[in-house]
């Protein structure tokens, strides 16, 4: 069974930390995305990567960086949290690009910024 | 950007047909649409995916005028399980990765 894993499902942080997100996928996918999700707004798309060290902005990449050295693996950086980017955290992973096939998403990771 | 617009909540009753519709009308030739469900406390699941004309699996039904400016994705028979909030998302091979899931749309299935 394919598998989307992220590394916490809960964080509280401090403002100012340094926070990291983790995902890795099993289905040896090309393409992985983090997204945000906030009530009302649905999914926003922060960064997107199409492949090892490869990465391009989404809709919101303001505050947040990525890094992605193996295929399996891509992680969401947080330089400088701040109480804005509390949130719910999710990372997907596809064959294809995000507008065909099917996104695989991790269960989320539900960060409090305090 | 391919927008997409839907209704923000529904209520249906078990053992009916559902039927959500996604307005897009600045949909581009390449451009695809899925539609993706979500329990609480988990990401999204794909249900369905089209081009044109009608799509059907063992979940759903996906309709989609010949002018595709609007799809409607079809839940036959809902039960209380099928209480999620429902995604259009409309995107191309090319990338247009910089669409926007929106808000979905909150189906209530009452017993």
């Amino acid at each position: 069974d394919v598998k989307v894993t992220q590394s916490s499902r809960y964080l509280v942080k401090r403002t100012g930390e340094k926070v990291f997100l983790e995902c890795v996928q099993d289905m040896d996918h090309e393409n992985m995305f983090w997204y945000r999700q906030d009530p009302g707004l649905g999914l926003r798309l922060i960064y997107f990567s199409y492949d090892v060290k490869m990465k391009e902005k989404g809709d919101i990449p303001e505050g947040y960086s990525v890094s992605r050295e193996k295929k399996e693996r891509f992680s969401l950086i947080l330089e400088s949290a701040s109480t804005n980017q509390t949130s719910m955290y999710l990372c997907a992973s596809s064959l294809y690009g995000q507008g065909t096939g099917e996104l695989f998403f991790g269960e989320g990771s539900r960060l409090t910024v305090l | 950007l391919a927008k997409t617009t839907q209704p923000i909540s529904m209520d249906s009753y078990e053992g009916q047909e559902v039927n959500i519709t996604c307005s897009h009308n600045n949909i581009a030739t390449n451009d695809y649409i899925t539609w993706y469900q979500q329990f609480p406390s988990q990401g999204p699941r794909f249900i369905i995916q089209g081009y044109k004309t009608k799509v059907t699996n063992e979940v759903a039904s996906l309709f989609i005028p010949a002018d595709r400016k609007s799809s409607t994705l079809s839940l036959p028979r809902v039960s209380l399980s099928d209480t999620a909030v429902y995604y259009c998302l409309v995107g191309d091979y090319t990338g247009g990765f910089k669409t926007i899931f929106g808000a979905g749309t909150r189906l209530f299935v009452k017993a």
